[in-house]
């Protein structure tokens, strides 16, 4: 009963480091996304997927990327870090259009950019 | 541009009382709207929705109120109880690709 599975959960780069973070859902979920919590920001979307091979930039796209080769995994990756990256990253995963909009959370990762 | 607000950042009640959440919203083509609750390191957990056809939807001591001629919703905690203290956040969701925008929390405490 995993759910949503992110990797790793701590990371501490330079700047100017590339790291690649890894999410992994095992419900069947079409869609997943990465958000991005600060301080006073709420939770903000970096970028999502609707299906396999598909990505779409979500709110605050610019410095990262992002890869779904496989169903089950939403890849996001940072190739030159920067202090204002550091964050805590959530992965979500839903069905398609949602049950009632909800999305399946992640436990969290956190990324320090020094 | 802040289109889902709570503007406030924290809130505080006696156990066995209501807690009372607030968010308001600026975008009409939002089609649901829900509430999370965030313990401390863990991701958020979905609490209750409504839909924007409704304007109640209720589970268990949870009641979520939406009046879209005023473009706010609530989150009713009736009665609250210490393990309700947490950080709640409103969320709204758009059409396509099924995107939440989220609000920046209200950090609720139930004391004892």
């Amino acid at each position: 009963n995993a759910g949503v599975t992110q990797t790793p959960k701590f990371r501490v780069l330079k700047t100017g480091q590339s790291m690649t973070l890894l999410c992994a859902q095992d419900m069947n979920h079409e869609y997943m996304y990465w958000y991005r919590q600060d301080p006073g920001m709420g939770l903000r979307l970096i970028h999502y997927s609707v299906g396999e091979g598909t990505t779409a930039k979500g709110e605050v796209p610019d410095g990262y990327n992002v890869s779904r080769l496989k169903k089950q995994n939403f890849l996001l990756g940072l190739e030159s870090a920067a202090p204002s990256q550091t964050s805590v990253y959530f992965c979500a995963s839903s069905y398609y259009r949602g049950r009632d909009g909800e999305l399946f959370f992640g436990e969290g990762s956190r990324l320090t950019v020094l | 541009d802040q289109q889902v607000k709570q503007n406030s950042p924290s809130l505080s009640v006696q156990e066995g009382r209501i807690s009372i959440l607030n968010c308001d919203y600026t975008n009409s083509m939002f089609d649901y709207f829900l509430w999370y609750k965030k313990y401390p390191a863990e991701g958020p957990t979905f609490l209750i929705s409504i839909s924007s056809i409704k304007d109640k939807n209720e589970d268990g001591r949870f009641t979520v109120f939406l009046n879209k001629s005023a473009k706010h919703l609530s989150l009713h905690i009736v009665p609250s109880q210490p393990g309700d203290s947490a950080v709640y956040f409103c969320a709204a969701r758009t059409g396509g690709g099924n995107k939440l925008t989220f609000g920046t929390g209200t950090q609720l405490k139930v004391e004892l």
